[in-house]
């Protein structure tokens, strides 16, 4: 039983370069999540999906897209980096108010 | 709109002292709230979480956590922490709709040997 993960671990980009982060979850949650992480501000929520074939806009959706793909399956793409996206980004999943995270990535924009 | 305010972003603290961590939140409804800790280089894991009945509650590692509706509050307690406490934690609110949840900033808590 993997829980969540997340590929890749670490990735740079140049800015204006696209990249799609995956996350995956075995434990056949409904509702998904994708986060930032920076210094000092916590975790801000970019997209959820409710469920299979929903997403919603979170707090900080700029410059990010997402597909839930199936019910285990949700990405997050970037179509055009920015430096401003430098940060660690964590996907999670829930079931009984309680989330569960993957390991997160670390992502880098230069 | 639900909010998280975690006043202290560290608290140092002696190996084996106590040690408390701050959370108040604020919420225009009723409120699930929760713990949650995250070491080096790893995603987040839950703590503790009070969604009703007791107000004190008791989590993993020692940990426990008291809700004060009136004082809009949930402070995280330990009567002893170790070195391997040494993590940051975050306070989080959810108002149950779709299960979303608003994390606090984290406070690092720093356990001196």
């Amino acid at each position: 039983n993997a829980g969540v993960t997340q590929t890749p671990k670490f990735q740079v980009l140049k800015t204006g370069q696209s990249m799609t982060l995956q996350c995956a979850q075995d434990m056949n949650h409904n509702s998904m999540y994708w986060y930032r992480q920076d210094p000092g501000m916590g975790l801000r929520l970019i997209y959820y999906s409710a469920s299979e074939g929903t997403t919603d806009k979170g707090e900080v959706p700029n410059g990010y897209n997402v597909s839930r793909l199936n019910k285990r399956e949700f990405s997050l793409r970037l179509e055009s980096a920015a430096p401003s996206q430098t940060s660690v980004y964590f996907c999670a999943s829930s079931a009984f108010y309680e989330q569960y995270f993957g390991p997160g990535t670390r992502l880098t924009v230069t | 709109a639900q909010s998280v305010t975690q006043l202290d972003s560290q608290v140092p603290v002696f190996e084996e002292a106590p040690v408390e961590l701050r959370c108040n939140y604020s919420s225009s409804v009723s409120v699930y709230l929760f713990w949650y800790v995250q070491y080096p280089n790893q995603g987040l894991q839950l703590l503790l979480k009070y969604l009703s009945g007791s107000t004190l509650v008791k989590g993993i590692n020692g940990f426990e956590a008291e809700f004060n509706k009136s004082q809009t509050s949930f402070h995280l307690r330990k009567p002893s922490v170790h070195i391997s406490d040494t993590a940051e934690y975050f306070c989080a609110v959810s108002d149950g709709g779709y299960q979303k949840v608003t994390f606090g900033t984290g406070t690092k808590l720093q356990v001196i040997p």
